[in-house]
C-alpha cells in the first residue's frame, strides 16, 4: 500500500482562486518532504524542500509566495498554490525519504495531484 | 547544465527482448547515490533500482540491472524480458551526498513501448 498519501489527485479550480495540497507519510515520520512539478510529457522538476519546524527550501526561479509550503508536523507537508492561474495547471508530486535509508536514500512518493486551473 | 542526460525519448521494444536505457550524469561529488524510477501512465513514480557511487557490484533488482560506468559516468538501466506492463515512462535520477534527505534530480526521461 501507499506510504505517502496525496490529497487531492485531481482538482480542477478557477483562476484566481487558491488550491492546497497534502502531503502525508503514512506509518513513518519525514522531517523532510520534496515538492516535485510536471508537466505532461516532461520530466519532474524540484519546487521545493519541505522541512518540519523550519521554512521551505525553494528551488531557484519558484516563487515562494505563490506557492506556499508549510510542514506543520512530521507526517504532513502541504503545497498551497495562491491565487492560481492557467500556467500553474501542473501534476505535482511529493515525496519524503524513505527511513533509514541511508544505503539507498529512496524516495517514497504520492501519487500526485493534477490541477486544472480554468 | 545538465546533470542527469537521457537522449532517448522514445523507444518501441518487442515483448520478451532486453532493452537498455541510457542516462549519463555530471557530478563532482565522490558520494553520490543513481536511481532508476518507473511512471506508468497513472502518474505514480515506482522505485527499480538504486546504484551507490562506491558500490563496486552492478545493482540488479528481478529483471531490472543497472550497467554502471563509474569513469564514463553513466548509468544505464537494462530490463530482461520485456513485458506488456513495462511500457511506460523511465527516468534515471542522482541524489549528491549520501544523505537520504539530499534532494533528487531528474533526467528528462524515456517513453517506452512494449509491442506484443
Amino acid at each position: 500500500g501507499a506510504v505517502v498519501s496525496q490529497h487531492p489527485s485531481r482538482v480542477i479550480c478557477k483562476s484566481g482562486t487558491s488550491v492546497k495540497i497534502e502531503c502525508r507519510s503514512l506509518d513513518f515520520q519525514a522531517t523532510t518532504m520534496f515538492w516535485y512539478r510536471q508537466f505532461p510529457k516532461q520530466s519532474l522538476m524540484l519546487m521545493a524542500t519541505s522541512n518540519e519546524g523550519s521554512k521551505a527550501t525553494y528551488e531557484q526561479g519558484v516563487e515562494k509566495d505563490k506557492f506556499l509550503i508549510n510542514h506543520a508536523s512530521l507526517t504532513l507537508s502541504t503545497l498551497t498554490v495562491t491565487s492560481a492561474h492557467p500556467e500553474d495547471s501542473s501534476f505535482y508530486i511529493c515525496s519524503a525519504p524513505r527511513p533509514g535509508g541511508i544505503q539507498t536514500g529512496e524516495l517514497f512518493f504520492g501519487e500526485g495531484s493534477r490541477l486544472t486551473v480554468l | 547544465a545538465q546533470k542527469i542526460t537521457q537522449t532517448q525519448p522514445g523507444m518501441f521494444v518487442q515483448e520478451k527482448e532486453a532493452v537498455t536505457l541510457d542516462c549519463t550524469y555530471d557530478t563532482s561529488d565522490q558520494s553520490y547515490g543513481l536511481f532508476w524510477y518507473k511512471q506508468p501512465s497513472s502518474g505514480e513514480m515506482i522505485f527499480l533500482i538504486y546504484q551507490g557511487s562506491y558500490d563496486e557490484q552492478n545493482a540488479t533488482e528481478g529483471r531490472y540491472s543497472l550497467n554502471f560506468q563509474k569513469a564514463r559516468k553513466s548509468a544505464n538501466l537494462v530490463i530482461s524480458a520485456s513485458q506488456l506492463g513495462d511500457s511506460a515512462m523511465y527516468f534515471c535520477a542522482m541524489r549528491e551526498g549520501l544523505a537520504a534527505g539530499n534532494k533528487l534530480t531528474f533526467g528528462g526521461g524515456t517513453r517506452v513501448l512494449v509491442k506484443p
